[in-house]
């Protein structure tokens, strides 16, 4: 099936920095869409992108739609403890329908207060 | 509103035994997916519903079956566990794709399945 790289894996940051992450893909993607999973809980969707070189920004997080469709990456500016979570890359191909969502593994993101 | 409902929310079983995770949505949504969760690998589809009446494989779908029950509900069941079915069970819906450009999910806050 498809796949989503997601990179890093994890991260250890200090209370204040910018955080990046992104994603990767072999097959062209039509939406784009980022999820934050908190501990014990569902992940819940921060941002979503449906065009080529579309920038997002949702408060401190912003994501962009990479030109190529085969990217994608979300910054979080001047981080928080409440960053602290899983956050997950997912991808469609189809434009209209019910594809389901390809999802990266996920950026496991700890800040350091 | 409740959004995802999904019970129970703590489950363990012995190998071999069967159970059925229920899942619920009154958001009015199409479509509605079961996903699992295991460390390292991400969200992985198991099955999922594009409509009332209509049921397709994910990824894992071995050692599943779902049943589209009403829009409202999906539920998954697991006939004969094994203990590589210990995970964390997400359900998660959608709204109409036909609908907007809105084609984000909306998840439950999961299920935690261990079997011994």
């Amino acid at each position: 099936g498809q796949q989503l790289n997601q990179s890093p894996q994890s991260m250890f940051i200090q209370e204040g920095e910018d955080v990046s992450m992104n994603c990767t893909s072999s097959s062209i993607f039509n939406t784009w869409l980022w999820y934050k999973q908190d501990p014990g809980e569902g992940p819940v969707l921060l941002i979503a992108l449906y065009k080529a070189g579309e920038l997002t920004s949702n408060g401190r997080l912003t994501a962009q739609f990479g030109i190529t469709r085969k990217d994608s990456f979300l910054n979080i500016s001047a981080s928080i403890p409440s960053d602290v979570g899983i956050y997950f890359c997912a991808g469609r191909i189809g434009v209209v329908g019910n594809t389901p969502l390809v999802f990266g593994k996920g950026t496991r993101l700890s800040v350091i207060a | 509103n409740a959004g995802v409902t999904q019970t129970p929310k703590f489950q363990v079983l012995k190998t071999g035994q069967s159970m059925t995770l229920q899942c619920a949505q009154d958001m009015n949504h199409n479509s509605m997916y079961w996903y699992r969760q295991d460390p390292g690998m991400g969200l992985r589809l198991i099955y999922y519903s594009a409509s009332e009446g209509t049921t397709d494989k994910g990824e894992v779908p071995n050692g599943y079956n779902v049943s589209r029950l009403n829009k409202r509900e999906f539920s998954l069941r697991l006939e004969s566990a094994a203990p590589s079915q210990t995970s964390v069970y997400f359900c998660a819906s959608r709204v109409n794709p036909a609908v907007g450009s809105n084609s984000g999910y909306t998840f439950g806050s999961g299920t935690r399945l261990t079997v011994v």
